[in-house]
């Protein structure tokens, strides 16, 4: 498997723009988590899911925020309008709970957002 | 905040010497787990710890679980210029969510 893979790696967008981040988990894990890194707030956790139900999304910032997960090999975090404080490196993860919950995850290599 | 507490925020030894960092935390867990990223690039699960384990070794790791005083070590031993880069402690809890913690830089001067 070629692990948890992440598109854009960067992305430089100009603020009011629509941005989406897109993440394809390692195939048969169950959880999918975003997290944004930043400086000042370290690595926050924004929303996970578990086979493709979004579980608790109380880590995303602002109505400005989405995430979807339509099937199981596909996931997109959505910013709508794009803010330069939205300037961070965003990361998907995944991992298999299914009857072995003490699993680790596995992390993309993030997308740097530059918002201008 | 959702992040644990880590320290120290910075660490800076000799190759050869040992590291250790050490994280709290607040609420239950199912277990804790340690990760690396080197500048800003994607993590790497180093070591898991189980809520009912004390202590789990991998190679130059070690990793200490206290449960009632809510807070783990990670020790590296004999510590390598390559071992330069920022460590996490992330507790996973009863909801399967993974919580971070602030992170240690660590700096191995040759």
């Amino acid at each position: 498997d070629a692990g948890v893979i992440q598109s854009p790696r960067h992305e430089v967008t100009e603020m009011g723009q629509e941005v989406t981040l897109r993440c394809k988990p390692i195939s048969g894990h169950d959880y999918l988590f975003w997290y944004r890194q930043t400086m000042m707030r370290g690595l926050e956790l924004l929303i996970y899911f578990n086979n493709n139900v979004p579980i608790d999304d109380s880590g995303m910032p602002e109505d400005r925020f989405s995430a979807k997960m339509p099937n199981a090999s596909f996931s997109t975090l959505k910013i709508q309008p794009s803010e330069p404080r939205d300037s961070a490196v965003y990361f998907c993860a995944s991992r298999l709970n299914q009857g072995a919950r003490n699993t680790e995850a596995f992390f993309g290599q993030g997308t740097r957002l530059t918002v201008v | 905040s959702q992040q644990g507490e880590e320290d120290p925020q910075a660490l800076s030894i000799q190759e050869g010497e040992n590291a250790t960092m050490n994280c709290s935390y607040k609420t239950s867990i199912n277990n804790l787990q340690w990760y690396r990223q080197n500048s800003g690039r994607g993590l790497v699960h180093l070591i898991l710890i189980r809520s009912n384990e004390r202590e789990k070794h991998s190679g130059r790791l070690r990793v200490t679980l206290d449960t009632s005083k809510k807070s783990s070590s990670l020790l590296i031993t004999a510590s390598r210029a390559a071992d330069t880069a920022s460590y996490f402690c992330v507790r996973m809890d009863s909801s399967y969510k993974l919580i971070f913690g602030s992170g240690t830089r660590l700096l191995v001067r040759p």
